[in-house]
């Protein structure tokens, strides 16, 4: 059974550090690994999707990466700002997505 | 693309009461799922449909609940004679079969279910 863990479980950081997210996964087998940022009592949306042959992705100020073979992924935030705020969701997916628990981010004006 | 939408946005309920919540996913996605997410958790799988076939249930899914997507387009979820535990977000989602490889899912707003 897939599990995946998201280190830390919150993270509160000064504007404009630049910071990363964990994420790791149990089984190898996937077709791809997407993050997700969650704000309260909102719906996910999507960051980044990085499938299974690449090793990263970037948009704007993030950039994911992804090791299949450790069962690992990291999402890189560069200069954070208040506006970044969230939970941020790791999932896995090969039939379905298996989400891990989130990291939920504050950055402090 | 206009997205993946639900309804209703909240819902307040009786224990004991019927609810049935709505997703409309992406007109050309035929894979839809079930997501429900509790305070400080992750989403946690319900089912999923690839066209108008459930092709897969979660232990998770008692058998006061059912799900169905006629035709293959929107998707219902209802939970018969609710539980207080019954309360979470109810997240759906669509992608496509083939390329989901290299297509992500798209996930609507959620309905919040609040059971009193």
């Amino acid at each position: 059974k897939q599990e995946v863990t998201q280190i830390p479980a919150a993270l509160s950081v000064p504007e404009g550090e630049n910071l990363v997210l964990n994420c790791s996964f149990t089984d190898s087998a996937i077709y791809n690994l997407q993050w997700f940022r969650q704000d309260p009592g909102k719906g996910l949306t999507s960051l980044l999707l990085i499938q299974s042959s690449q090793r990263e992705q970037t948009s704007g100020r993030l950039n994911a990466s992804l090791d299949k073979s450790s069962g690992r992924s990291t999402l890189y935030i560069a200069a954070s700002q208040p506006g970044d705020s969230a939970t941020y969701l790791c999932a896995v997916s090969l039939w379905q997505l298996t989400f891990g628990s989130g990291t939920q981010l504050t950055v402090l004006p | 693309d206009t997205g993946v939408s639900q309804d209703p946005r909240h819902k307040i309920t009786k224990r004991g009461q019927n609810v049935t919540f709505r997703c409309d996913p992406i007109s050309e996605h035929n894979r839809l799922y079930w997501y429900r997410q509790t305070l400080g958790q992750g989403p946690e799988f319900l089912t999923y449909f690839q066209n108008e076939a459930q092709l897969e249930k979660s232990r998770l899914l008692s058998d006061r609940f059912s799900a169905e997507r006629p035709k293959g387009s929107f998707s219902t979820l209802e939970i018969q004679r609710t539980e207080q535990g019954d309360s979470a977000m109810y997240l759906c989602a669509s992608t496509r079969r083939r390329t989901e490889d290299n297509y992500g899912y798209t996930f609507g707003s959620g309905t919040r279910l609040t059971v009193v």
